[in-house]
């Protein structure tokens, strides 16, 4: 069945640096793929979304590009603030759109 | 931004009682999902609706678990009879049709003592 792949957590890095956070996806078809942020004590937030290969989605600084040949949905980031400090969520909508598939979550703090 | 809202936002039930959460979807939104989150753990599905019916739903939507769309409006998850590893946060969410993005309410965090 479809699922999502993401990176361990938690990631503690320091103001400024470059963010990473792996995600890979097994799924039938073509898929469409986000990334979720929740933030403390809140709900899900949509950050991007891309439906179809080689599409990028970006939002906030935040760059995800999706990568067929590689099964593929990395977040990234330049240069990530304190503010940033959240769970993030890979997640796949299947092709019927009926059920979504997420990550266990990747918890980012950012140290000043 | 048209936005999903849920109430309660917390709630305390003791086990056994029933519970209602529920759900206002964004208005022009077609398909509805409650997922759940256990403190900690990943982010769950429990059940898709669309048309007036069930279209989907996980092994843990067993029979203590129902959904309604009462008035066109609201869409409730109502759980029979609560064990305590019904303590979670419970998120409604909602999408218009074919652009397959969900839109996820902020979430009810029910807690069963």
């Amino acid at each position: 069945g479809d699922s999502v792949t993401q990176m361990e957590g938690p990631v503690t890095l320091s103001e400024e640096a470059f963010l990473t956070i792996n995600c890979t996806y097994t799924a039938t078809g073509y898929p469409s793929l986000f990334w979720y942020v929740q933030y403390p004590g809140e709900g899900l937030q949509l950050l991007l979304k891309a439906t179809k290969a080689d599409d990028k989605g970006s939002n906030k600084g935040f760059e995800a590009t999706y990568r067929k040949e590689t099964t593929s949905f990395h977040l990234e980031k330049g240069s990530v603030q304190v503010s940033d400090s959240a769970v993030y969520f890979c997640a796949l909508s299947d092709v019927t759109g009926n059920q979504f598939y997420f990550g266990t979550g990747t918890s980012l703090t950012v140290i000043p | 931004e048209p936005e999903v809202t849920q109430t309660p936002s917390h709630q305390v039930t003791q086990m056994g009682q029933e519970v209602i959460l529920r759900c206002v979807p964004i208005s022009n939104h077609l398909y509805f999902y409650w997922y759940r989150q256990i403190l900690g753990q990943k982010v769950e599905f429990l059940v898709s609706f669309y048309n007036n019916e069930i279209s989907e739903k996980s092994e843990i939507f067993d029979d203590q678990f129902s959904v309604e769309r009462p008035d066109g409006s609201n869409f409730t998850l109502k759980i029979r009879s609560t064990k305590l590893e019904d303590s979670a946060m419970y998120f409604c969410a909602s999408r218009k049709g074919r652009e397959n993005t969900i839109y996820f309410g902020e979430g009810s965090w029910l807690t069963v003592v």
